[in-house]
């Protein structure tokens, strides 16, 4: 069955430096990847898609990596806030109009 | 503005009841979709609908019921058949054109049976 696993539960980094948050799936060949942000008590907010023709996108801060042949996407914040801390979701896509997500990463910027 | 409204924010119910959760959006969205959240744990899809009056079930559909009579509204019925319905519950509409479908989250609505 298709599975995706984001590397941790939580993650905890000092503010200023460069967070990486990790998202693997097996059993899936997904046609794009999509990462989103949660913040306690409310819905997603979508920040990024990459396809899997593409190596790398990039957002202000925010820089996606999408590797097909590891079935990997790393997700980097740089210069990290506190006010980047959140849950963030990975979401691989293969073409339906349903969405699997992965169970998140807890991100704790501190000051 | 455009966006994605639940209500309520919060709900309680008695056990052997069914509640309805309300989703609208003015989106001009073709699908729209719902997930329950648990603690710790990720998004899991009961239902969604591409168009109007069609629907499809997710992966958790049993004990759940829902209906797409208008393009805005997409309401969820948890029966008293679902065993376990205490949860966060989110909406979300996507465009139908395309398979890169970004979703669009309401705030979602917290269901709790006492």
């Amino acid at each position: 069955s298709q599975k995706i696993e984001q590397n941790s539960e939580a993650l905890n980094i000092q503010e200023g430096k460069t967070a990486t948050l990790t998202c693997n799936y097996t059993n899936y060949s997904p046609a794009y990847l999509q990462w989103y942000r949660q913040d306690p008590g409310r819905g997603p907010v979508f920040l990024l898609l990459i396809r899997e023709n593409e190596k790398e996108k990039r957002k202000e801060r925010l820089k996606v990596t999408f590797d097909t042949t590891l079935k990997q996407s790393l997700f980097h914040i740089t210069a990290s806030q506190p006010a980047d801390s959140a849950t963030y979701l990975c979401s691989p896509g293969a073409g339906s109009y349903q969405l699997t997500f992965g169970k998140g990463t807890k991100l704790s910027v501190i000051p | 503005d455009g966006g994605i409204t639940q209500s309520p924010k919060y709900l309680f119910r008695k056990e052997g009841q069914n509640v309805t959760l309300s989703c609208e959006q003015n989106l001009n969205h073709d699908a729209m979709y719902w997930y329950r959240q648990d603690p710790g744990q990720g998004l899991r899809l009961i239902y969604y609908s591409q168009i109007v009056n069609d629907f499809q079930k997710g992966d958790i559909a049993e004990g759940y019921s829902v209906s797409r009579e208008k393009k805005e509204s997409f309401p969820l019925t948890v029966t008293s058949a679902q065993k376990n319905p205490t949860a966060f519950y989110l909406c979300a509409s996507s465009t139908l054109a395309g398979s890169y479908n970004e979703q669009f989250f309401g705030p979602g609505t917290r269901l709790t049976v006492l």
